[in-house]
Order: structure tokens, then sequence, then C-alpha cells
């Protein structure tokens, strides 16, 4: 069964602080997505990972790929408060015509 | 660009009424998912197209549901009869060709009561 597993599921902070958010997948993919969600919002897109080693960053966001590793990761750098939602990744599977595996979800709250 | 259109944004609707959701996806985008969000299921894949060709409806909840793409600038799910475990924000999703990236409605909260 394809899984993609994220962790932490929830995650409280304070302000300034730095954290990261991992995303294991079960299946070979060569693409990795990465969604923020506001409360009572859509998914907005982040990030989209293409291959092995990519690393795209926006702001105080970061996001890399291990293809190898079946891993990404979102790393978040001296948070602040508008940071806080939900993120989600997920991947692309490239047999069933790039249909998208997602995450759970991990919801980040910022404290001031 | 618009982005994807939803409509109607909300929908109140009682139990075993007929409810259509609309979704217009962005010009040139080839793939469209429907899913649903719940706070107990989280998002799920209803159904994909590709080409305005339905290529997995296995996350269809029960023959009440179908959805239609009958051209590349529209598609519809519709709830017959809908009950109130339906309830739920229902999203419409475009994606680019060569699938680099994903863009979302802004969604359809359905209230069935």
């Amino acid at each position: 069964e394809l899984k993609v597993e994220q962790n932490p599921l929830f995650l409280s902070m304070q302000e300034g602080k730095n954290y990261t958010i991992y995303c294991n997948y079960s299946t070979t993919s060569d693409r990795l997505y990465w969604y923020r969600q506001d409360p009572g919002k859509s998914l907005e897109s982040l990030f989209v990972l293409l291959s092995n080693g990519a690393v795209k960053q926006e702001g105080r966001l970061m996001a890399s790929l291990d293809t190898k590793a079946r891993l990404s990761t979102l790393h978040i750098t001296a948070a602040v408060h508008d940071l806080s939602a939900t993120y989600f990744c997920a991947v692309g599977v490239q047999d069933s015509n790039y249909q998208l595996i997602w995450g759970a979800g991990t919801k980040l709250i910022i404290k001031p | 660009d618009a982005g994807v259109i939803q409509s109607p944004r909300h929908e109140v609707t009682e139990m075993g009424q007929e409810v259509t959701l609309r979704c217009k996806p962005i010009s040139g985008h080839n793939s469209l998912f429907w899913y649903r969000q719940t706070m107990m299921r989280g998002l799920e894949l209803l159904i994909y197209f590709n080409n305005n060709v339905p290529i997995d409806d296995s996350g269809m909840p029960e023959d009440r549901f179908s959805a239609k793409m009958p051209n590349a600038s529209f598609s519809t799910l519709k709830i017959q009869p809908s009950e109130p475990r339906d309830s739920a924000v229902y999203f419409c999703a475009s994606g680019s060709p060569g699938h680099l990236g994903y863009t979302f409605g802004s969604g359809t909260r359905l209230t069935v009561v």
C-alpha cells in the first residue's frame, strides 16, 4: 500500500525557533509537493520538488527532497506567528499518472 | 488567471435533495481532481480526470455520488440523494501538463441537514 507519513502531526512552537517537518513515503517518486492550508481556507501550493537533492526556499520556509531515502523535509527558520497553518506533503505516483498520495498534514501553531 | 473556480461557495440542503457542485479548472490544465475534506477523515480523493477522462473513481463513496467532465473547462460533482454524512468541504483542483503543479479552488462547504 502506498503511504505518505508526516511527522509530527501537531507542532506547537515559539516564535524565533527553528523546526523541521518530515514527510516519508513508501513508493518511488520523482515529484513531491508541499501545501499550506489556513483554517477555513483552501490549500495553497508552496513547493514542487522534482529531483533528488532538490532544495527550494521561500522566505522562512525551505523544502528538500531525498528520493533515495524517500524523504522530504520542510524546515522553518526563525518562526513567526503568520506561519501558523496546516502543512501537507503529497507524492506524485508516476505509475498512476501522477495521482497524488497525501500525508495527513502537520498542524503548526506558533506562539508569540 | 482567475485560478480554479468553484461554485457555490456554500450550500445548505435538506437530506434527500440533489446537490450539484461545479468546477472550472485553469485553462490549459489537463488533469482535474475532486477532493472531500472533513475533520474526521482528512483530505480524501474522490475522483481524478485526465484529459476529461475519469482515471480513478475508487474514492467515490457510493452510487449516490457521480462526477462528469464534459469538456476541458467544466466539471460537476453530483450527490443524489444527499445525506447528513456528506457534509464536508469539497475541493476541486486542476493540474498543469507534466504534473508540475496543482491548484486548488476555494472549495464548496456543503451542509446537509
